[in-house]
């Protein structure tokens, strides 16, 4: 397996502009959590889906941050309208269940807003 | 907000010697986990430990659990130069339905 695939892996947009992350998880994991990490912040939680269901969007910021997981195979973390506070590393992780197992992260998209 | 709180924030040590972290949290737990995070890299799952442990191995790194003190302590033994990387603990609540909450990190540095 090739592991959670995020893309891209660099992003670099205007302010307003609409941002679109993606991610990939591993075959068979019923969980997928997105994270952003900041140096102020360290590692928050955003979202997490467990069988394509949003369970805890507590962590989204704000009305901007969306999120949504058509698939088992499929995720989209969308930024509209982007500002230059959401520059960050996001990251996407898998795992068999939410609580029991390891997570498997991605490489994450490092997003920058200027 | 952070569950788990490691200590020290930085540590630095030379190659052969013990590197000791440690990790405080709030709650109750289900189980608490430790990843590694090399620079500008995603994070590594190194071991899981659950609450009804107290302490667990996987080659040169050792996990204590005491929940009756809410922390843990990793410890890797032997270091080498490679495990230069920021170590985060992480914790699920005792609870259905909530996800690994990170701490703020460790950064270790092994010089040779």
């Amino acid at each position: 397996d090739a592991g959670v695939i995020q893309s891209p892996r660099h992003e670099v947009t205007e302010m307003g502009q609409e941002v679109t992350l993606r991610c990939k998880p591993i075959s068979g994991h019923n969980s997928l959590f997105w994270y952003r990490q900041t140096m102020m912040r360290g590692l928050e939680l955003l979202i997490y889906f467990n069988n394509n269901v949003p369970i805890d969007d507590s962590g989204m910021p704000e009305d901007r941050f969306s999120a949504k997981m058509p698939n088992a195979s499929f995720s989209t973390l969308k930024i509209q309208p982007s500002e230059p506070r959401d520059s960050a590393v996001y990251f996407c992780a898998s795992s068999l269940d939410n609580q029991a197992y390891g997570y498997t992260f991605g490489s994450g998209t490092r997003l920058t807003v200027v | 907000s952070q569950q788990g709180e490691e200590d020290p924030q930085a540590l630095s040590i030379q190659e052969g010697e013990n590197a000791t972290m440690n990790c405080s949290y709030k709650t109750s737990i289900n189980n608490l986990q430790w990843y590694r995070q090399n620079s500008g890299r995603g994070l590594v799952h190194l071991i899981l430990i659950r609450s009804n442990e107290r302490e667990k191995h996987s080659g040169r790194l050792r996990v204590t659990l005491d929940t009756s003190k809410k922390s843990s302590s990793l410890l890797i033994t032997a270091s080498r130069a490679a495990d230069t990387a920021s170590y985060f603990c992480a914790t699920v609540h005792n609870q259905a339905g909530t996800a690994l909450i990170f701490g703020k990190g460790t950064t270790l540095s092994v010089s040779s």
